[in-house]
C-alpha cells in the first residue's frame, strides 16, 4: 500500500491566517490525491481533487498544489468555519489510502 | 441531491459477523458510474477504505481486510451492503458509505452517509 504521511499533525493559527498542510507519499502518484475536510461527528467532504482542483461549491481561500511524492494543501485566508481535520487521498493505486490527518483549531 | 443512510446494529459481539446497509436516495445505484464503497474510521484515528461494489456485483476489497469483508448489491432496494466476519474490538469504528469517483479506476468519494458507529463488545 502506499502510505501517505501529512504534517504537522496539529496546527493552531489565528482567523485570516495563511495555513499550509503537506502531505508526502511513499511513492511517485503524479497528481492522483485528493483533500478532505472532516469537521468534528461529521464525515469528510471532498474538497480538492488531482491535486489542485477545486471541487464544485468549495471556497476559492482553498488551494492545492503538488506533484509527484510533494503536495500541499493551503487555506489563504482562515475563517472561523474552517476548523476541522483535514486527510489526503491518493487513488494512484488500490487501495485509496489517506493520510493520518491534520487537526486545525483556532488560535 | 444525492444521499446516503448507513443502518444496522450498533453493537456486535466478538467472533460475530458485523452487517451493515447502505440506501441510496437521489440517485440510482444502477445507472452505473460509480463504485459504492463502504470506509471506516476508528475512534479517534484516520480513515481506512474496506471496499468497494459496482451495480454489476463486480468487488474489490482491501486486501488487510479481504480475507473477512463481503460486500454486496441489491439494486431494485437501491441499497449496497457490507458484512465482516470474525470481529473483534480491533474492528470497533465509524462505517461510513460513499460514492466513488471514477475514472477507470475508483478516485475519490464525494457523498457520505452521516456514519454510523460500530462497537464490538460482549
Amino acid at each position: 500500500d502506499i502510505q501517505m504521511t501529512q504534517s504537522p499533525s496539529s496546527l493552531s493559527a489565528s482567523v485570516g491566517d495563511r495555513v499550509t498542510i503537506t502531505c508526502q507519499a511513499s511513492q511517485d502518484i503524479s497528481n492522483y490525491l485528493n483533500w478532505y475536510q472532516q469537521k468534528p461527528g461529521k464525515a469528510p467532504k471532498l474538497l480538492i481533487y488531482d491535486a489542485s482542483n477545486l471541487e464544485t461549491g468549495v471556497p476559492s481561500r482553498f488551494s492545492g498544489s503538488g506533484s509527484g511524492t510533494d503536495f500541499t494543501f493551503t487555506i489563504s485566508s482562515l475563517q472561523p468555519e474552517d476548523i476541522a481535520t483535514y486527510y489526503c487521498q491518493q487513488y494512484d493505486n488500490l487501495p485509496p489510502t489517506f493520510g493520518q490527518g491534520t487537526k486545525l483549531e483556532i488560535k | 441531491q444525492v444521499q446516503l443512510q448507513e443502518s444496522g446494529p450498533g453493537l456486535v459481539k466478538p467472533s460475530q459477523t458485523l452487517s451493515l446497509t447502505c440506501t441510496v436516495s437521489g440517485g440510482s445505484i444502477s445507472s452505473g458510474g460509480y463504485y459504492w464503497s463502504w470506509i471506516r474510521q476508528h475512534p479517534g484515528k484516520g480513515l481506512e477504505w474496506i471496499g468497494y461494489i459496482y451495480y454489476s456485483g463486480s468487488t474489490y476489497y482491501n486486501p488487510s481486510l479481504k480475507s473477512r469483508v463481503t460486500i454486496s448489491v441489491d439494486t431494485s432496494k437501491n441499497q449496497f451492503s457490507l458484512k465482516l466476519s470474525s470481529v473483534t474490538a480491533a474492528d470497533t469504528a465509524v462505517y461510513y458509505c460513499a460514492r466513488g469517483r471514477v475514472r477507470g479506476v475508483i478516485i475519490g468519494f464525494d457523498y457520505w452517509g452521516q456514519g454510523t458507529l460500530v462497537t464490538v463488545s460482549s
